[in-house]
C-alpha cells in the first residue's frame, strides 16, 4: 500500500539558508499534517491543512512557511535556519471526511541538519 | 488544556515476560487515544486506539491497550514481550476541538526488552 512520501531524507544546511521539505500524502488523503522532532524530544505539531487550506497552527516559527497544492501534496518552507531547526520533520495525512476517527499516517521523515 | 503524560522515560523487560508502557492523560470529554510506536530514525507507525466501546482495545504487533475512565489512563500491554518490540513508544490525544485530527503526543518511552 502506498504511505506518506517525503523529500528529502537528509538535508544539511548552513545557518541562516533556507531549506524545503516536500511532502507526499496517501492517494485520496485530503489533511496534512507537519511535525518537528528534536533529538530525544517528541513530536510537536507545527501546522496542518486540509483541502488546500490551513486547518490549524501549532508551534510553527514565524520563520516557517507550508501550503498544500491543488494535487494535496504540501511543502515546508524554512528560512534563516538556526541551529535549532536541526531535528527530524514528519509530515503525516489523513483522510478528513467527517467521521474519520483520526489516525496519522507518517512519512519516514526528513532530517535537517543546520550546521 | 489537552495533555498527555508518559510517567516512565524507559521501561526495560525480559524477553518472554508481559510488558506495560503507561500513560494517562487529560481531557475534557471522552477522549480519542492513539498509541504509536517509532523505530531508530524511522517514522512513527500507529498501533491502536480507542474511540468508543470495549475499554480493551487489540492493535498491531500483539499489542492491546485498556481505557480506564476513572484514572484517566491508557495503558499499553502485551503478554510476550519480544526483543523485535525494542523501540519507542509515543501515547496521543487527539483534541476535541478544531485541529482535523491533530494529535498530541506524550514525550514517550523507551523500551528496551533484553533477551
Amino acid at each position: 500500500a502506498a504511505g506518506v512520501i517525503q523529500s528529502p531524507r537528509h538535508l544539511i544546511k548552513e545557518k541562516r539558508e533556507t531549506a524545503t521539505l516536500k511532502c507526499y500524502p496517501i492517494p485520496r488523503h485530503d489533511t496534512v499534517y507537519w511535525y518537528q522532532q528534536g533529538p530525544g524530544q517528541d513530536p510537536q505539531f507545527l501546522i496542518s491543512f486540509y483541502e488546500k487550506m490551513q486547518s490549524d497552527k501549532g508551534s510553527i516559527p514565524d520563520r516557517f512557511s507550508a501550503q498544500q497544492f491543488s494535487d494535496y501534496h504540501s511543502e515546508l518552507n524554512m528560512s534563516s535556519l538556526e541551529l535549532g531547526d536541526s531535528a527530524l520533520y514528519f509530515c503525516a495525512s489523513s483522510s478528513g471526511l467527517a467521521g474519520n476517527t483520526g489516525e496519522l499516517f507518517f512519512g519516514e521523515g526528513s532530517r535537517l541538519t543546520v550546521l | 488544556a489537552q495533555s498527555v503524560a508518559q510517567p516512565e522515560d524507559q521501561v526495560n523487560v525480559a524477553e518472554g515476560n508481559p510488558l506495560t508502557v503507561k500513560c494517562t492523560y487529560s481531557v475534557s470529554g471522552n477522549p480519542y487515544l492513539f498509541w504509536y510506536v517509532q523505530y531508530p530514525n524511522r517514522g512513527l507507525q500507529f498501533l491502536l486506539k480507542y474511540i468508543t466501546g470495549d475499554n480493551l482495545v487489540k492493535g498491531s504487533y500483539g499489542f492491546e491497550a485498556e481505557f480506564n475512565k476513572s484514572q484517566t489512563s491508557f495503558h499499553l500491554k502485551k503478554p510476550s514481550a519480544l526483543v523485535s518490540d525494542s523501540a519507542l513508544y509515543f501515547c496521543a490525544v487527539r483534541p476535541l476541538s478544531g485541529g482535523y485530527n491533530k494529535l498530541i503526543f506524550g514525550a514517550g518511552t523507551r523500551l528496551a526488552v533484553h533477551p
